[in-house]
């Protein structure tokens, strides 16, 4: 996995806006992009996922878009509110050769009032 | 429903100690996973099970680490002679399946912190 450090990207955003975290992979192959959430103390909580073989998918205020020429995939939150402050990672597999997953470095999002 | 569940939440041991971790992955799910984060970063991927077998290792740092699934479903972690860089949270997953659609899903537990003193 990729090493981050201790220092995590921090977004900073107004209650009510949207948000866009972005991410890099490295594998052309993953055929999943998956998006978690990471609230202190707790596990990732899955989010949303993508196909390769689509560039957006949408769920309830989230849409994430995947743009495989770059390798780079976005999650976009409508309307944050606070309860959206937490790290988001971004993971990548190939399920056909295996389900493990690789995990990008995280974004802090802070949702201020 | 429930989900995954893995206990201790908490583990603080000596260095040099053997230390277990268990996982109980959502019911009927054949996949579970062991990833390990430390401070700062993603999860990084230990080994994962097929039923009871590990169908890819390729994670585990050294051979002080090994986990088990003997009946398909509870997993333990177990990690010999511990030290100090093995201190991290150990995340459990699982997953419906495997085959390469969206029953895939990796559903992670709330972690397991290790600290060796």
């Amino acid at each position: 996995g990729e090493s981050v450090g201790l220092h995590l990207p921090t977004l900073s955003v107004q209650e009510g806006d949207n948000s866009i975290i972005n991410c890099a992979y490295s594998n052309s192959a993953s055929d999943y992009f998956i998006w978690y959430k990471q609230e202190s103390g707790k596990g990732p909580q899955f989010i949303i996922d993508i196909r390769s073989n689509m560039d957006k998918r949408q769920g309830q205020r989230v849409t994430v878009l995947l743009n495989k020429t770059v390798k780079h995939l976005s999650l976009q939150i409508a309307a944050t509110q606070p309860g959206d402050s937490a790290v988001y990672f971004c993971a990548e597999n190939r399920r056909a050769a295996g389900n493990k997953l690789t995990f990008g470095g995280g974004t802090r999002v802070l949702v201020k009032p | 429903g429930a989900g995954v569940s893995q206990t201790p939440s908490n583990k603080v041991t000596e260095k040099g100690k053997y230390v277990e971790l268990r996982c109980d992955p959502i019911s009927g799910h054949t996949a579970l996973y062991w990833y390990r984060q430390s401070l700062g970063q993603g999860p990084e991927f230990l080994i994962y099970f097929q039923g009871t077998g590990a169908a890819d290792d390729s994670g585990l740092p050294n051979d002080r680490f090994f986990a088990v699934r003997p009946e398909g479903s509870v997993s333990t972690l177990k990690i010999q002679r511990t030290e100090r860089g093995d201190s991290a949270v150990y995340l459990c997953a699982s997953s419906l399946g495997w085959g390469g659609s969206s029953t895939d899903t990796q559903y992670f537990g709330p972690g397991t912190r290790l600290t060796v003193l």
